[in-house]
């Protein structure tokens, strides 16, 4: 099993580009999530999924949009990147009370 | 709101010193709290956690907390620190509907050798 997998591991964009951050999981899980982690501030929630067809917004999602057409998939869309979201960006999914993580994709805003 | 709060953003150690690291949590319905680890560059890998029963949980790489229930308190503790933990720790605990972590901001430890 690969778990959680994440693309790009690293990316740089201009201001006003747009990109989409990649998460697939290959473990069935129904609960995904996108967290950001900026230095000092922990993990934030920017939204998350409770099973294909179904996403919700979580504490800071402007800026954001996301979709989960497959169980498997949660892509996260930055469609006019800001230097405020310069950050890491972890995927996560959740079986039970167990949590596992994506390697991260860091994100550059120039 | 649930909330948890760390109460060091960056903790210097010696090898073989003791290590507490502070963990508070603030949530009035079931209590699953964790402790992950983030070495550089790298994601985070769960060390333990507590969901019930014995208050003081084991975990790995000789890492235990304590559950306070009184005190609202998770501290993560390790007698004897190693260069190689040098690291960032997240207290974590799940909370409202989302189903999601609430993390704590974190608590870098540099251990010189």
């Amino acid at each position: 099993n690969a778990g959680v997998t994440q693309t790009p591991k690293f990316r740089i964009l201009k201001i006003g580009q747009s990109m989409t951050l990649q998460c697939t999981q290959d473990m069935n899980h129904n609960y995904m999530y996108w967290y950001r982690q900026d230095p000092g501030m922990g993990l934030k929630l920017i939204y998350y999924s409770v099973g294909a067809g179904i996403t919700d917004k979580g504490e800071v999602p402007n800026g954001y949009n996301v979709s989960r057409s497959t169980t498997e998939d949660f892509p996260l869309r930055l469609e006019l990147a800001a230097p405020s979201q310069t950050s890491v960006y972890f995927c996560a999914t959740k079986q039970g009370t167990e949590a596992f993580f994506g390697q991260g994709t860091r994100l550059t805003v120039v | 709101a649930q909330s948890v709060s760390q109460h060091n953003h960056h903790v210097i150690l010696s090898e073989a010193a003791s290590l507490e690291l502070g963990c508070n949590y603030s949530y009035g319905g079931t209590v699953n709290l964790f402790w992950y680890v983030q070495y550089p560059g790298q994601h985070l890998q769960l060390l333990l956690k507590y969901f019930s029963g014995d208050p003081l949980v084991k975990g790995i790489k000789g890492f235990e907390a304590e559950f306070i229930k009184s005190k609202f308190s998770f501290n993560l503790r390790k007698p004897s620190v190693q260069w190689s933990d040098t690291a960032e720790y997240f207290c974590a605990a799940y909370g409202g509907s989302q189903g999601n972590l609430i993390f704590g901001k974190g608590t870098k430890l540099s251990v010189k050798p």
